[in-house]
């Protein structure tokens, strides 16, 4: 299948800052990504999608932008709050096929 | 809208029995669901997709007659993990398409310990 990474296994912020997590993916043809989040002993949790015609789109806090040229996605969370603090996984998909996921970022917030 | 659950959320069994685990879109009919399998601090692994009304597809290197997968009808689907071993225990994760058959919503996951 098709490789979907991320470039940090880890990320540590400190309350209130922003978060910047990324995901590099390699499959061209992905017309589709989502980023989940995923909380310790939980299901993936839907944070927000984009489409490849988009280059951003903003949700609650999060940002999630598309660079199409260098295959890149990348998950901005405004004012990182302790519940944010989770594993982040990106996903592509082709043309409603099947969902790759990344190995996951984990995400830890400072009080 | 978009939910979907899993029973039970724990298990713990005996080494040699078979588990069952159900999944469940509860607001919205789901025509395909998909069945996955996690270890600690890693990504999620896609075990089947499960098709209502047909057979499952699994992934290369899943053995389907270890992990039996029914899908019988449009809101549950079902994952049997025959003949337990401790190497099956994990946590397991389904998820189905949403409405806009897109989008792909999981359940909340069940943890299987095998002694």
């Amino acid at each position: 299948g098709e490789s979907v990474g991320l470039h940090l296994p880890t990320l540590s912020v400190q309350e209130g800052d922003n978060s910047i997590i990324n995901c590099a993916y390699s499959n061209s043809a992905s017309d589709y990504f989502i980023w989940y989040k995923q909380e310790s002993g939980k299901g993936p949790q839907f944070i927000i999608d984009i489409r490849s015609n988009m280059d951003k789109r903003q949700g609650q806090r999060v940002t999630v932008l598309l660079n199409k040229t260098v295959k890149h996605l990348s998950l901005q969370i405004a004012a990182t709050q302790p519940g944010d603090s989770a594993v982040y996984f990106c996903a592509e998909n082709e043309a409603g096929n099947q969902f790759y996921f990344g190995t996951g970022t984990s995400l830890t917030v400072i009080p | 809208g978009a939910v979907v659950s899993q029973h039970p959320s724990w298990v713990i069994c005996k080494s040699g029995t078979s588990v069952k685990i159900e999944c469940r879109s509860l607001d919205f009919q789901a025509t395909t669901m998909f069945w996955y399998r996690q270890f600690p601090k890693q990504s999620l692994m896609l075990m089947a997709t499960s098709n209502e009304g047909s057979k499952a597809t699994y992934e290369q290197g899943v053995e389907k007659d270890k992990f039996l997968i029914n899908h019988a009808s449009l809101t549950l689907s079902t994952l049997t993990v025959t003949s337990a071993h401790p190497e099956d225990s994990s946590f397991y994760i389904c998820s189905a398409r949403g409405p806009q058959k897109e989008t792909q919503y999981f359940g909340p996951g069940t943890r299987l310990l095998v002694l």
